[in-house]
């Protein structure tokens, strides 16, 4: 059974500082990897989708890459602002059409 | 904003009650997933429909069922409602399953009391 795992629950960064989302899968068999974003009490916004067959996709200050083989993806966020905060959230495309989903990632940019 | 539109936005019922939720698809998208969210936690996968046929399914009671209709809009129902129902619940529309973008609507608070 497919289990998504990210760390940290949650992060605190200055504004203007890089940062990494982490997220991690316990099997590789996953159709994609979505990185969603969700402000509170919002529905969620998709970032961006890594296919199976692809190592990573970027767009803007966003990149984010999958490995497959070691079962982790990252989101990295390049110069971060205030507006980037928001719960981040980590899916895998799997078997029955399902997306297993991680509990997400809140961040808080501080200005 | 994505184009999926979902009603109502919110929602309390009783324990024992049932409940319709909608979704109206983005357009050009014949597939639409139905998620569960509790507080704090990610969404869990309740089924799928694509082109009016249930296409996949997660682990969820019976009594929760849905439909979807020839313009590709979708309902859930929830029957017999438990106080741990009360959740977010998205749906969200795509062109092909989950093998692509996978676009949420804002999605229906429901609370049970």
């Amino acid at each position: 059974k497919q289990e998504v795992t990210q760390i940290p629950a949650a992060l605190s960064v200055p504004e203007g500082e890089n940062l990494v989302l982490n997220c991690s899968f316990t099997d590789s068999a996953i159709y994609n990897l979505q990185w969603f974003r969700q402000d509170p009490g919002k529905g969620l916004t998709s970032l961006l989708l890594i296919q199976s067959s692809q190592r990573e996709q970027t767009s803007g200050r966003l990149n984010a890459s999958l490995d497959k083989s070691s079962g982790r993806s990252t989101l990295y966020i390049a110069a971060s602002q205030p507006g980037d905060s928001a719960t981040y959230l980590c899916a895998g495309g799997v078997d029955n059409n399902d997306m297993r989903f991680g509990a997400g990632t809140r961040l808080t940019v501080k200005p | 904003e994505t184009g999926v539109t979902q009603s109502p936005t919110h929602l309390i019922k009783t324990r024992g009650q049932q409940v319709t939720l909608r979704c109206s698809s983005q357009s050009g998208h014949n597939t639409v997933s139905w998620y569960q969210q509790a507080l704090g936690q990610g969404p869990q996968f309740i089924f799928q429909y694509y082109r009016e046929e249930e296409n996949g399914r997660g682990n969820f009671p019976p009594r929760f069922s849905g439909l979807q209709f020839p313009n590709y809009s979708s309902e859930l129902n929830v029957n017999a409602l438990e106080l741990d129902d009360s959740a977010l619940y998205l749906c969200a529309s795509s062109s092909e399953g989950v093998r692509e973008t996978q676009y949420f609507g804002p999605g229906t608070r429901l609370l049970v009391l």
